[in-house]
């Protein structure tokens, strides 16, 4: 089996902080994503990659970049952190195809800006 | 465009109560239809997926039943347990196949 190893687990940031956090997988999926997940709002799509070197937006990209320089890892940065803002970022690949479908997910990094 | 609804924010039962969560969907497609888990501390797990319409899915003792006819996809069980105490996901992948949309998940809360 493989698994998906977030980091870090907590971020704390300061506002106007640019945060970044890693997703690495060891499953060889080609599909990444990450979301956003807040409480009442469920899991919000921010990017998702198609394969290496792919981005593409999701429904909540503004003030987010992504990068997917390696199969098995996807980058998220907050490129400027909103004050009181407190959120949990989850990062998944997915396997699909032959009659599979199935996102597996990493733990999530909680995030708080003081 | 493309949506899920989950109308139930929190369902809080007994065990061995049966469970029924609501999920209907929109979508001008033949989408695949999923329920994912998350239990606390963890992230969301795949409970179940349907890919043709008027299948079932099942795991676990959990059911759905993908409805075309009614665009719904509810989650029912009999006689839950408190270890399924958790948040479910309905969500559905369709027009852009890459992209899956959740539903804003329903917390479960069993009490013993």
């Amino acid at each position: 089996g493989g698994i998906i190893t977030q980091t870090p687990k907590f971020l704390i940031g300061q506002e106007g902080q640019k945060l970044t956090l890693k997703c690495q997988q060891n499953f060889n999926h080609d599909t990444m994503y990450w979301y956003r997940q807040d409480s009442g709002k469920g899991l919000r799509l921010i990017y998702y990659s198609i394969t290496e070197n792919d981005l593409q937006k999701g429904d909540l990209s503004e003030g987010y970049d992504a990068s997917r320089e390696k199969k098995s890892s996807f980058s998220l940065t907050v490129t400027s952190a909103q004050k009181n803002e407190m959120a949990v970022f989850l990062c998944a690949s997915r396997d699909w195809g032959g009659g599979q479908d199935t996102q597996y997910f990493g733990p999530g990094t909680r995030l708080l800006v003081l | 465009g493309d949506s899920v609804i989950q109308m139930q924010g929190q369902v809080t039962l007994s065990e061995n109560d049966f469970l029924f969560i609501n999920c209907t969907y929109s979508t001008t497609g033949y989408p695949t239809l999923f329920w994912y888990v998350q239990y606390s501390g963890e992230g969301p797990q795949l409970l179940l997926q349907v890919t043709t319409a008027n299948n079932k899915g099942s795991s676990r003792g959990f059911e759905a039943t993908y409805d075309k006819g009614t665009t719904s996809f509810h989650l029912q069980k009999t006689s839950v347990q408190e270890i399924d105490s958790a948040v479910y996901y309905c969500a559905m992948s369709d027009t852009n196949a890459y992209k899956v949309i959740f539903g804003k998940g329903t917390h479960l809360h069993v009490l013993p």
